[in-house]
């Protein structure tokens, strides 16, 4: 079957720091993959794709490259801001998506 | 930039009531969607729409749910007969052709928070 499994959070980072939210996936088929993000009182927001293996998805300075072999899809930024501070949701997409539980950012000043 | 819209924001219901729940998907997208978060819980699909019919349906979108695009512009959910179960916040969500030959980038609206008393 399909399924998702998005690290734990809560993650609190102070800024400037490094950004990881591993994510690694089950699916029939060939899926797309998704992050969206999902800021406080807000619904769901794309943030990045990639559609076939290798392909890097990248978008607010946040990346994430489509692992076949690995059968994963790891977000990353750099640098994140106060700003990133949200939700966010790791979702393949093989027909419908499945998403992960989430992963609830807090970056500190 | 066009955007899904949703209404209403909350509603509070009482158990066995019926609900609509109301969409409007971004204006030439042909593919529409209703997702579901219970509190705390990962986002689950509930059903997908196009052509003036249901496309995929999950195991949840039970017989106590309908969808239904009553004209051009609304896409809506009914529940008919709420249980406590269902309080959530649903989402919907419209898409375009992709390029893979069915349903593209979905874009989500920002949710209907329902709680059932």
């Amino acid at each position: 079957g399909n399924s998702v499994t998005q690290m734990e959070g809560p993650v609190t980072l102070s800024e400037e720091a490094f950004l990881t939210i591993n994510c690694t996936y089950t699916a029939t088929g060939y899926p797309s993959l998704f992050w969206y993000v999902q800021y406080p009182g807000e619904g769901l927001q794309l943030l990045l794709k990639a559609t076939k293996a290798d392909d890097k998805g990248s978008n607010k300075g946040f990346e994430a490259t489509y692992r076949k072999e690995t059968t994963s899809f790891h977000l990353e930024k750099g640098s994140v801001q106060v700003s990133d501070s949200a939700v966010y949701f790791c979702a393949p997409r093989v027909n419908q998506f499945y998403f992960g539980t989430g992963t609830s950012l807090t970056v500190i000043p | 930039e066009p955007e899904v819209t949703q209404t209403p924001s909350h509603q509070v219901t009482q158990m066995g009531q019926e609900v609509i729940l109301r969409c409007v998907p971004i204006s030439n997208h042909l593919y529409f969607y209703w997702y579901r978060q219970i509190l705390g819980q990962k986002v689950e699909f509930l059903v997908s729409f196009y052509n003036n019919e249901i496309s995929e349906k999950s195991e949840i979108f039970d017989d106590q749910f309908s969808v239904e695009r009553p004209d051009g512009s609304n896409f809506t959910l009914k529940i008919r007969s709420t249980k406590l179960e269902d309080s959530a916040m649903y989402f919907c969500a419209s898409s375009s052709q992709g390029t893979s030959g069915g349903w593209g980038t979905q874009y989500f609206g920002p949710g209907t928070r329902l709680l059932v008393l």
